[in-house]
């Protein structure tokens, strides 16, 4: 069984400031991690992912996030919030389940960036 | 390369009758997934299906609701005798491979019953 636990449903930064966004999971296999971002009205979109290798990874629009196995975590950071971050953002878990890859989502953070 | 097509965008039905959501997978993908979102509890797996074959449903109601992916043609997700409880948004993701390592989702469709 997998499982994803995003902590704080809202999360509220000037613009400039660091973001943080928090993502813990479970899983009994070593997982597959991703970030995705949806903007209003839209679908999910790819920000980053970790299968292999290298623990900290680097997405698109200056995103990052690490991989660190010993605390089951995967935040999201970056390093100075733009106003067009604002949106809903997800982390999710993949992992074989009977043959099948099927990503468990989290709840969602709200990225709220004021100017 | 057009990306994931769902339609329609906003699905409006009356208690007791039925929804018809369409999604149209990526160029060459033939795997394809379906989540509902509700507010405030993000996105939840219903099914999964490669061409022809249901994979995994063990996230769909077992009544009134039912997917399709034929070989031919967009993957359909039916819900019959619709209920105020399934308004919500359907989005569909497709993938290339089954590893899912990376979905590609459509724009969803928002379902309003009434």
């Amino acid at each position: 069984a997998q499982s994803v636990t995003q902590l704080g449903s809202h999360v509220s930064v000037s613009e400039g400031a660091l973001v943080l966004l928090r993502c813990n999971y479970s899983s009994s296999v070593p997982p597959y991690l991703f970030w995705y971002v949806q903007y209003p009205n839209q679908g999910l979109q790819l920000l980053l992912k970790y299968t292999t290798g290298a623990t900290l990874v680097k997405g698109i629009n200056g995103f990052e996030a690490e991989f660190k196995k010993s605390e089951t975590s995967f935040h999201l950071t970056k390093p100075s919030a733009h106003m067009s971050d604002a949106a809903e953002y997800f982390c999710a878990v993949t992992s074989a389940s009977g043959g099948s890859y099927i990503p468990t989502f989290g709840r969602g953070t709200s990225l709220i960036v004021h100017p | 390369n057009a990306g994931v097509m769902q339609n329609p965008r906003h699905l409006v039905r009356r208690r007791g009758q039925e929804a018809r959501l369409r999604c149209s997978p990526m160029k060459g993908h033939s795997h394809v997934y379906w989540y509902r979102q509700l507010p405030e509890e993000g996105l939840k797996f219903m099914v999964y299906l490669q061409k022809e074959n249901i994979i995994d449903e063990s996230g769909m109601p077992k009544e009134r609701f039912s997917a399709e992916f034929p070989k031919e043609g967009p993957s359909i997700l039916r819900i019959q005798q619709v209920v105020r409880g399934d308004s919500a948004a359907y989005f569909c993701a497709s993938s290339p491979g089954q590893s899912g390592e990376k979905l590609f989702f459509g724009s969803g469709t928002q379902l309003s019953v009434l």
